[in-house]
């Protein structure tokens, strides 16, 4: 069953702007994971964050985890035309070999 | 390195008909997936495998097989295709349960 839920569904935001997204989870995991998809385009794999740990940053990327909350958060700061994009959450559970995804976020960066 | 590939990257099939949708990786991963993506569902695990010579049930294996033969090459069957099974086929291969490297994606329409 699809465990990553990500809210809101749909996001647009000028050039420049900052653009957050949320996800929500059911059970324990290991790690959660961020992965954008551009339009008819495979995955790409963004960011991970373990279960210990509650923020991390790659480059414009900011990423939380709340456990307690089940509720992880992406930031994509100073947005470009570029980052348009569906972007999904994912989560890794202890004990199995597979990710859950969620529906997925589109986010539209206007020039 | 190529990465993830898959072939075709498009095919029309008639109900009944049988194909094979081949996913090769050159990145000696161990893990392989089988996902479909239908517009507002996200990405569901059709197969997968944890190494050559083993496959796994997903969410959805109804009606698809794979095979696992070598460590490179995860092969996903429709034996029978049925209007359902149009979609967006990914592929995906990771070297442990991090971090997943996606394909481009078969475009698969059954009329």
């Amino acid at each position: 069953s699809q465990q990553g839920e990500e809210d809101p569904q749909a996001l647009s935001i000028q050039e420049g702007e900052n653009a957050t997204m949320n996800c929500s989870y059911k059970t324990s995991i290991n790690n959660l994971q961020w992965y954008r998809q551009n339009s008819g385009r495979g995955l790409v794999h963004l960011i991970l964050i373990r279960s210990n740990e509650r923020e991390k940053h790659s480059g414009r990327l900011r990423v939380t985890l709340d456990t307690s909350k089940k509720s992880s958060s992406l930031l994509i700061t100073a947005s470009r035309a570029a980052d348009t994009a569906s972007y999904f959450c994912a989560t890794s559970s202890y004990g199995n070999n597979r990710l859950a995804f969620g529906k997925g976020n589109q986010v539209v960066v206007i020039p | 390195n190529a990465g993830v590939t898959q072939t075709p990257k498009f095919r029309v099939l008639k109900t009944g008909q049988s194909m094979t949708l081949l996913c090769a990786q050159d990145m000696n991963h161990e893990y392989m997936y089988w996902y479909r993506q239908d517009p507002g569902m996200g990405l569901r695990l059709i197969h997968y495998s944890v190494g050559e010579g083993t496959t796994a049930k997903g969410e959805v294996p109804d009606g698809y097989n794979v095979s696992r033969l070598k460590k490179q090459n995860f092969l996903l069957g429709l034996e029978s295709a049925a209007p359902s099974q149009t979609s967006v086929y990914f592929c995906a291969s990771s070297r442990d349960r991090s971090e997943q490297y996606f394909g481009p994606g078969t475009r698969l329409t059954v009329t």
